[in-house]
């Protein structure tokens, strides 16, 4: 089946400080990824929809310039938590649907933000 | 606006025993898929079925089957004879075609333990 990675699994930050998240699919093209954060026994929420070329669309709340994305490739696309606070602290899932079968989506195996 | 309601926020069973979660979802889209994924505690979400809206025939894939009823709006999923290696959170999902892409509205997951 289709592969998403990231990178990295898990960081420890200080707050202030800018954190970047890598979204790979290593085995095909994704022209559009999605980002989730999940709080502890919480359920997936999304956050934004990151667009290869173009500018990402970000879900009501979520602020566009705290959370960066940027989709430079077919299989890359990064989110840069800025500026980070003990808030942003979370579980950060992307994912991407195969080209052709737009319907399902492969997740990654999600990064793990501590902001101290 | 799409919705997905799963009402068990926690599920204990003993090993063997069989368990049903529950899944309602909301959408007026007359095309739309329906999905389970089961996340563990190491936090990767694991895809383990679609269904299209046009598509009500259930389907069995070893211990685990899935029951949709688009009369009632809901999408169960069974798993017979549980082993502990089930137990995890499971998220229902919901995503409609839009703009080119498929987001994913998920449930707020149920927990499911199983004991040995």
């Amino acid at each position: 089946g289709a592969v998403v990675s990231q990178h990295p699994s898990r960081v420890i930050c200080k707050s202030g400080t800018s954190v970047k998240i890598e979204c790979r699919s290593l085995d095909f093209q994704a022209t559009t990824m999605f980002w989730y954060r999940q709080f502890p026994k919480k359920s997936l929420m999304l956050m934004a929809t990151s667009n290869e070329g173009s500018k990402a669309t970000y879900e009501q709340g979520v602020e566009k310039d705290k959370f960066l994305i940027n989709h430079a490739s077919l299989t890359l696309s990064t989110l840069t938590v800025t500026s980070a606070h003990p808030e942003d602290s979370s579980f950060y899932i992307c994912s991407a649907p195969l080209a052709g079968v737009v319907e399902t989506q492969y997740f990654g195996p999600g990064t793990r933000l501590l902001v101290l | 606006a799409q919705k997905v309601t799963q009402a068990q926020t926690e599920i204990s069973v003993v090993e063997k025993e069989d368990v049903t979660l529950d899944c309602v979802y909301e959408t007026r889209d007359t095309t739309y898929y329906l999905f389970w994924y089961k996340q563990p505690p190491s936090g990767e979400l694991v895809f383990l079925i679609r269904r299209n809206s046009f598509d009500e025939q259930n389907e069995i894939s070893g211990r685990y089957s899935w029951n949709f009823q688009k009369s009632t709006s809901s999408f169960n999923f069974t798993i017979t004879a549980s082993q502990v290696v089930d137990s995890a959170v499971y998220f229902c999902a919901l995503s409609v075609p839009g703009a080119g892409s498929y987001q994913l509205t998920f449930g707020k997951g149920t927990k499911l333990s199983v004991i040995p």
